[in-house]
């Protein structure tokens, strides 16, 4: 099966603290993950990818994301939230076989709220 | 580079009728996705295009179709609304040298009433 967990659908952070979003995936092979975000009534932008090598990638906007193989997780992290970073963060795989092959299989999203 | 651009980025339609959504990729790209996005079922994949020739496709009801022109602009269609298609559509390119990559476009915001 290949699939996309995001156990938080919300979280509320102050502004200046760390921020982590959990993802976990379902995947037979080594995977191609994707973070993404979503700011109200906008498309998405890529924030960060993982396809092989390093484990800590780095990506826009000062957020990294770690691949854990042995957990089946891609947290995304970021050491000190701004209030702009306020939006929904979703976490992807992309498709290996069947209809969505080569294709984005997403989370359901956290949303992100910031408090001054 | 623009980047994709989808029209109209609103639109209202009533339950049994039809409706065609048009997405430009980024330049240079030939690679066209659609995907739609609900509150209760999320980002979904509907189809991908490539070439002009439907490439794959997700689990939706063959209302949901699509075509792609040989400048790479792609259109979905939408027969027979029904009220739980008001979604967001999203359409997503990517080029061929970093092919793994998907850029978004803002969507289109389906209203069915």
């Amino acid at each position: 099966a290949q699939s996309v967990t995001q156990p938080d659908i919300h979280i509320t952070v102050s502004e200046g603290a760390s921020l982590e979003l959990r993802c976990n995936y379902s995947y037979g092979a080594t995977p191609y993950l994707f973070w993404y975000v979503q700011s109200p009534g906008q498309g998405l932008q890529l924030l960060l990818k993982y396809f092989s090598g390093d484990t800590l990638v780095q990506g826009i906007k000062g957020f990294e994301a770690e691949f854990k193989r042995s957990q089946s997780s891609f947290n995304l992290r970021k050491p000190s939230v701004h209030w702009s970073d306020a939006a929904e963060y979703f976490c992807a795989l992309r498709g290996g076989y069947g209809g969505s092959q080569g294709n984005l299989i997403f989370g359901k999203g956290t949303k992100l709220s910031v408090k001054p | 580079k623009a980047g994709v651009t989808q029209t109209p980025r609103y639109l209202i339609k009533t339950r049994g009728q039809q409706v065609t959504l048009s997405c430009s990729p980024i330049s240079g790209h030939r690679s066209v996705s659609w995907y739609q996005q609900t509150p209760g079922q999320g980002l979904q994949f509907l189809f991908e295009y490539f070439s002009e020739t439907q490439r794959n496709k997700g689990n939706f009801p063959g209302r949901f179709s699509g075509r792609q022109f040989s400048n790479s602009r792609s259109e979905m269609n939408v027969s027979t609304l029904e009220l739980g298609d008001s979604a967001l559509y999203l359409c997503a390119s990517r080029s061929p040298d970093r092919a793994y990559e998907q850029y978004f476009g803002p969507g289109t915001r389906l209203t069915v009433t």
